[in-house]
């Protein structure tokens, strides 16, 4: 079963304004980390938050994590046309030696000059 | 550091001949992971390596595919015979592993464009 799960599946906005995506997952998890995906390229690191913080932020990003409901939420605020892509979240899974990355199908966010 | 190099950046070939994608990992990296992306399945986690020995294979679809790591620079993942449902973008990445619980940041490659007629 997918571990995590991205929603919504695709989001178009307006230059300036905010961009939220969620992401669920199932099981118990050590990390949950963002990537982003720009079109016919690989997938670029934007920011990991553990179990044990409920917030955290780069930049225009912001993250949270609650883990008592499984979720988390990436916010990207005053959103750029650069901004355009797709949005992954993954997920790890607590317990042993397990150094696996779970992706969800990603959020493909267009972003409107 | 150039980061994650990949090879060949596109792929086409003909149903049942072997397929080798190659992948230079980031200096100093431990870990090193294979992954196939599709718009049906997402992106897929085939095999992973530390220092050069395979952790978990149980992503790798079939007897078809093998991936071997000679030295902590170098990594192949090879398709034998390929079929057209291989096509795909294969992508390969690695970490460095700075302790604590849990995954570390991946650095991804650009990927290789497969396809397979």
């Amino acid at each position: 079963s997918q571990q995590g799960e991205e929603d919504p599946q695709a989001l178009s906005i307006q230059e300036g304004e905010n961009a939220t995506m969620n992401c669920s997952y199932k099981t118990s998890i050590n990390n949950l980390q963002w990537y982003r995906q720009n079109s016919g390229r690989g997938l670029v690191h934007l920011i990991l938050i553990r179990s044990n913080e409920r917030e955290k932020h780069s930049g225009r990003l912001r993250v949270t994590l609650d883990t008592s409901k499984k979720s988390s939420s990436l916010l990207i605020t005053a959103s750029r046309a650069a901004d355009t892509a797709s949005y992954f979240c993954a997920t790890d899974k607590s317990g042993g030696s397990n150094y696996k990355l779970t992706f969800g199908k990603g959020t493909l966010l267009t972003v409107n000059p | 550091d150039a980061g994650v190099i990949q090879s060949p950046r596109h792929e086409v070939t003909e149903m049942g001949q072997e397929v080798t994608l190659r992948c230079k990992p980031i200096s100093g990296h431990d870990y090193l992971f294979w992954y196939r992306q599709t718009m049906m399945r997402g992106l897929e986690l085939l095999i992973y390596f530390n220092n050069n020995v395979p952790i978990d294979d149980s992503g790798m679809p079939e007897d078809r595919f093998s991936a071997k790591m000679p030295n902590a620079s170098f990594s192949t993942l090879k398709i034998q015979p390929s079929e057209p449902r291989d096509s795909a973008v294969y992508f390969c990445a690695s970490s460095f592993f700075a302790g604590g619980p849990g995954t570390d940041t991946q650095y991804f490659g650009p990927g290789t464009r497969l396809t397979v007629l």
